[in-house]
């Protein structure tokens, strides 16, 4: 059974400009939720979609954005790209909605470096 | 306010060793705690998770413990070795209408041979 899968793996942008990510759940999963790490700090939490609708939306500026499409797949899109968008940001599925109420599976992440 | 926090921010230890890791949360109301194993530019690996009512819950060599009345939990990691070097995350789930996580901000843990 295939895991969570991200990519890319690793990019690099410069400032202003925009980029998208893309995840696939794990088979049958049909929530997908992200987040944001940062060296240091603690999984910051993005959005969660699920039935393609964004189900909850973290305290980050609307320069993030998501969606999800009918096969569960997600992206996430971070327009005007500031150096503080550099992180590590993780995609996770879940099989039903509430990541809290459902066991959490992570992709490896998509490394974003901003110069 | 709902937070999570961790105790050691980091810690090293030998091979062989044994250790454990400590996490304070005031989340209320508690759905679930869950650790988290991250590698070093990975995503997290779920260790263990515990509801209200279980109090020890193992996964090889990794113990956790939940004190619902304390709100703490411990991480215990037995004979440790060299692939455990790794961030440890405690999670706690709140049973509010999202079910919001409250990640804490991990310990970071070395093995060293």
């Amino acid at each position: 059974k295939a895991g969570v899968t991200q990519t890319p793996r690793y990019l690099i942008k410069t400032r202003g400009q925009q980029v998208t990510l893309s995840c696939s759940p794990i088979s049958g999963h049909r929530s997908v939720s992200w987040y944001q790490q940062t060296p240091g700090q603690g999984l910051q939490f993005l959005f969660e979609y699920f039935s393609e609708t964004q189900r909850n939306k973290g305290n980050f500026p609307g320069r993030f954005s998501g969606r999800q499409f009918s096969n569960s797949r997600s992206e996430m899109n971070v327009s005007t790209l500031e150096l503080g968008d550099s992180a590590l940001y993780l995609c996770a599925s879940s099989l039903d909605a509430g990541a809290g109420a459902n066991v959490l599976t992570f992709g490896a992440g998509s490394r974003l470096t901003v110069l | 306010k709902n937070q999570v926090e961790q105790s050691p921010q980091s810690l090293i230890i030998l091979e062989g060793k044994n250790c454990t890791l400590q996490c304070n949360y005031t989340v209320s109301p508690f759905s679930n705690l869950r650790w988290y194993k991250q590698d070093t530019g990975r995503g997290p690996v779920s260790l263990t998770i515990m509801t209200f009512s279980e109090n020890t819950k193992s996964n090889g060599r990794y113990t956790a413990t939940l004190d619902a009345d304390t709100k703490q939990s411990s991480l215990h990691i037995t004979a440790s070795q060299l692939s455990d070097s790794a961030s440890y995350i405690c999670v706690v789930s709140a049973k509010d209408s999202n079910y919001q996580l409250i990640w804490g901000a991990g310990t970071k843990l070395i093995i060293k041979p």
